[in-house]
């Protein structure tokens, strides 16, 4: 009953690997987030989708291309990967519409390391 | 780009003490979150505070907000050695933007 999954939880690689992150909410929530964090834990927001629709993309390189096949779902799939693509990944939901749901508490996964050699 | 700092980075006490943190935001903010982080996991949603409020508590948590200075604490009371964790303040903005501060390290010591 795991309310924001996310497989896998350990990711190790070579540089210039194609890799994937996957996440899931059964929390039927419509907005959901993925957040990078680094070696000193800041945490920084990458997208954000409602209803599968892209919301927000901070300055994120173009080689990290999310995915939402469903609202329950958002994939985060990165091309070439670089030494600097390594820390943690945390996906994360929310209820309600793109606006209000800045207003509201986002539940997080418990997040995907990744370390690229 | 980072909202605001916490202060203290880290923070070491003795159960049963308070602990206060305190963080500043740079904006205009709808509303501010607390986090808690336990090594290796992933955050858990402590108490929204929304800009006209001054003051919400939650359990041994206390959250106060000063829009006028930008800025905000969270008390907890008689703490616990499962209190230890980072702890991290949150600005919401549109399309459900959360920045967070950088946050700071509680431990509290059996």
């Amino acid at each position: 009953d795991t309310a924001v999954s996310q497989t896998p939880k350990y990711l190790v690689t070579q540089m210039g690997n194609d890799k994937s992150i996957k996440c899931e909410q059964n929390l039927g929530h419509d907005t959901m987030y993925w957040y990078k964090q680094d070696s000193k834990k800041f945490l920084k927001i990458m997208f954000s989708y409602n209803n599968k629709e892209l919301i927000i993309n901070e300055t994120v390189p173009n080689r990290f291309s999310p995915k939402s096949p469903d609202k329950a779902h958002l994939n985060l799939h990165i091309n070439s990967l670089e030494l600097g693509d390594s820390a943690v990944y945390f996906c994360a939901s929310s209820h309600g519409t793109s606006g209000a749901s800045s207003y509201n508490e986002q539940f997080f996964g418990p997040g995907t390391r990744l370390t690229v050699l | 780009s980072q909202q605001g700092e916490e202060d203290p980075q880290a923070l070491s006490i003795q159960e049963g003490e308070n602990a206060t943190m305190n963080c500043s935001y740079k904006t205009s903010i709808n509303n501010l979150q607390w986090y808690r982080q336990n090594s290796g996991r992933g955050l858990v949603h402590l108490i929204l505070i929304r800009s006209n409020e001054r003051e919400k508590h939650s359990g041994r948590l206390r959250v106060t907000l000063d829009t006028s200075k930008k800025s905000s604490s969270l008390l907890i009371t008689a703490s616990r050695a499962a209190d230890t964790a980072s702890y991290f303040c949150a600005t919401g903005s549109y399309g459900g933007k959360l920045i967070f501060g950088q946050g700071t390290e509680l431990s509290v010591k059996p």
